[in-house]
């Protein structure tokens, strides 16, 4: 069964340093999505992506992060800056179309620790 | 406000009892979806039901079973005879058709199968 995969599943950096998570999508999805997760709580949208492009993102999703799909396969997250506060589960999701009718695949996650 | 609460914190139950997980969902859309996620330990999401709006009729499968109540707004989740593989963390998250269809999560129900 296809996958989303995410790399690497666990970072650690340093306050301050930029950080790129990454993630590869199934091959005939449309639809990118970043979810995070603070540890013991509830999962939160970040941002979707479709045709090369933001088409929603949430309060969370300030100028510290962005995302950019560089070569048709990966789709990736940047914090530039991380903070204390970003440490948290990142978690990749890939539809075909809509995920609201076709449903959403997520990748694995990356637990990300900022120290 | 919240779109979707799980008023359930955490749950145990013995094995082989039967346990309901509890989700009200809020959304002035009349086009949306419901969904039930798990998280076990290893900490990704494994899907298990897309529900549309349309669609009331209860479902099962295998030992899962989803009751959809337009009228009081809920879409709870019962296991039956649980195990122990049953014990993470369960979500129930909403589409809207507006938007980009991206998920609001609850907050979760911890569930605990004890052997």
């Amino acid at each position: 069964e296809p996958e989303v995969t995410q790399t690497p599943s666990h970072q650690v950096t340093q306050m301050g340093q930029e950080v790129i998570l990454r993630c590869v999508p199934i091959s005939n999805h449309l639809y990118f999505y970043w979810y995070r997760q603070i540890l013991g709580q509830k999962v939160e949208f970040l941002v979707s992506f479709y045709n090369n492009e933001i088409s929603e993102k949430s309060e969370i999703f300030d100028d510290q992060f962005s995302v950019e799909r560089p070569d048709g396969s990966n789709f990736t997250l940047k914090i530039r800056s991380t903070k204390l506060e970003d440490s948290a589960m990142y978690f990749c999701a890939s539809s075909v179309n809509a995920g609201i009718l076709y449903g959403y695949t997520f990748g694995s996650g990356t637990r990300l620790t900022v120290v | 406000a919240q779109k979707v609460t799980q008023a359930q914190t955490e749950i145990s139950v013995v094995e082989k009892e039967d346990v309901t997980l509890d989700c009200v969902y809020e959304t002035r859309d009349t086009t949306y979806y419901l969904f039930w996620y798990k998280q076990p330990p290893s900490g990704e999401l494994v899907f298990l039901i897309r529900r549309n709006s349309f669609d009331e009729q209860n479902e099962i499968s295998g030992r899962y079973s989803w009751n959809f109540q337009k009228s009081t707004s809920s879409f709870n989740f019962t296991i039956t005879a649980s195990q122990v593989v049953d014990s993470a963390v369960y979500f129930c998250a909403l589409s809207e058709e507006t938007g980009a269809n991206n998920l609001f999560f609850g907050t979760g129900t911890r569930l605990t199968v004890i052997p």
